[in-house]
């Protein structure tokens, strides 16, 4: 693979259920960021971490976790998803310092 | 807080008739101005990264500049395939970016 790839392309849940979002890159940027894109709103960051072994908030991180236990993996968790998190979801990854994010073809979330 | 305004929200070009898009920023301290390109169904594609006042960077048909209060993307001579939404962002310090909320660009033959 070259890039980062997301997983799965697109997804329907029922409310209440919990949704882990896959994000792997094999650029092995330092960073890593979970954005939330709504029609009207524009992307917005949910989560990020600078670093394997930690993680930070964005503008939206209610209702989401995020681990990062290694440099390539970054899972998007929903606990409990609502239908406000119906929206597209896409990972992206950048080395420290240089602050160009490279993103990745996006997830379809619609929760029902 | 970092705040980023682009303009037009959509704009309707035709095939070689060129135009600016607008992205007007407030930030503490910039670090940086990113241009991205995001065609239908597809995740953000990095084109530009602006640093300071009188940057100009050019990519084939767009170009790049940058004030220290509005970025604007120069397109000359558009082709269909230009058709896209164009993302401004900017980073302030921290790691992250914030983005505007884009112009949608269609160009018709």
């Amino acid at each position: 693979i070259a890039g980062i790839t997301q997983a799965p392309t697109s997804q329907i849940l029922a409310a209440g259920r919990r949704m882990t979002l896959r994000c792997t890159q094999d650029m092995r940027h330092n960073a890593m960021y979970w954005y939330r894109q709504d029609l009207g709103l524009g992307l917005r960051l949910i989560h990020y971490s600078n670093t394997a072994g930690t993680t930070g908030k964005g503008e939206v991180p209610d209702g989401y976790s995020v681990s990062r236990a290694n440099t390539d993996d970054f899972p998007l968790t929903l606990a409990s998803a609502v239908p406000s998190q119906t929206s597209v979801y896409f990972c992206a990854s950048s080395s420290i310092g240089s602050n160009e994010q490279f993103f990745g073809p996006g997830t379809r979330l619609t929760v029902l | 807080e970092d705040q980023v305004t682009q303009s037009p929200e959509a704009l309707r070009l035709q095939e070689g008739e060129s135009s600016s898009l607008n992205c007007s920023y407030t930030v503490s301290g910039l670090r940086g101005l990113f241009w991205y390109r995001q065609d239908p169904g597809k995740g953000p594609e990095f084109l530009f990264t602006l640093y300071s006042a009188g940057e100009e960077k050019e990519k084939e048909r767009l170009k790049a500049t940058l004030t220290k209060k509005e970025s604007f993307l120069h397109i000359t001579a558009p082709k269909p395939e230009d058709s896209a939404t164009y993302l401004c962002a900017v980073n302030s310090g921290y790691s992250t970016l914030t983005f505007g909320k884009g112009t949608m660009l269609l160009v018709s033959p």
